[in-house]
């Protein structure tokens, strides 16, 4: 159950986008289309962003996009704003023997 | 309102025991499966225990398997972590979590467990 990898940090000024990649295995990211994204803001607790790779919940502005090739997920925040300075994980279903996965977390920062 | 509520944490010494349980509320709880994921202070995201709605599958991850267990009372809407042999390397904040399509729609605030001698 080695964790997905992620890059520590990314950063864009407003407006611009930033995209986190989350690096796993064919047991994981590539072998599944099921791929969650988070965002977790000091003191508080995880939000789902999206799920099944590419997936919006209710609620979740359309800056939030999802995307996979191969073993390497992508999250994409479009148009960025100073709310979306905040740590991003994914996660991965990975299998019946090892169920879940997350990523190593990246933090964004909004310049 | 929807929502999970965590209880139970608090300080133990290494080798203790501690259980952990999560209260939900405001949608059908039966229906859905449940998780408990952790984070230790200043780390990333680990998860930790997974049950369907019936608890006819549970699994753990491999960092807790045969000390932990999951269990749940669907007719108090109630989610509990049931945690032995604990380490200092279990200090985290644990977070029970709604399943989703693979996914964690819902997260309680936390409980906080702190093992130390």
């Amino acid at each position: 159950q080695s964790a997905l990898t992620q890059p520590p940090s990314a950063s864009g000024s407003p407006g611009q986008s930033v995209t986190i990649s989350c690096t796993g295995t064919s047991s994981d990211v590539g072998g599944y289309n099921c791929v969650s994204w988070y965002q977790q803001h000091p003191g508080k607790a995880p939000k789902l962003l999206i799920y099944e790779v590419t997936k919006r919940p209710s609620g979740v502005p359309g800056r939030f996009s999802g995307s996979k090739s191969g073993n390497t997920a992508s999250l994409t925040v479009s148009g960025l704003q100073a709310e979306d300075e905040a740590d991003y994980y994914c996660t991965s279903y990975a299998g019946s023997s090892s169920w879940s996965v997350f990523g190593t977390g990246t933090k964004v920062t909004v310049l | 309102e929807v929502q999970l509520v965590e209880s139970g944490g608090g300080s133990v010494q290494p080798g203790g025991s501690l259980r952990l349980s999560c209260a939900a509320s405001g949608f059908a709880f039966n229906v859905y499966s449940m998780n408990w994921v952790r984070q230790a202070p200043g780390k990333g995201l680990e998860w930790v225990s997974y049950i369907t709605n019936s608890a006819s599958t549970i699994h753990y991850a491999d960092s807790v398997k045969g000390r932990f267990t999951i269990s749940r009372d669907n007719a108090n809407n109630l989610l509990f972590l049931q945690m032995n042999g604990l380490r200092v390397e279990d200090t985290a904040l644990y977070y029970c979590a709604r399943g989703y399509q693979w996914a964690f729609d819902m997260w309680g605030q936390g409980a906080m467990v702190t093992v130390s001698s």
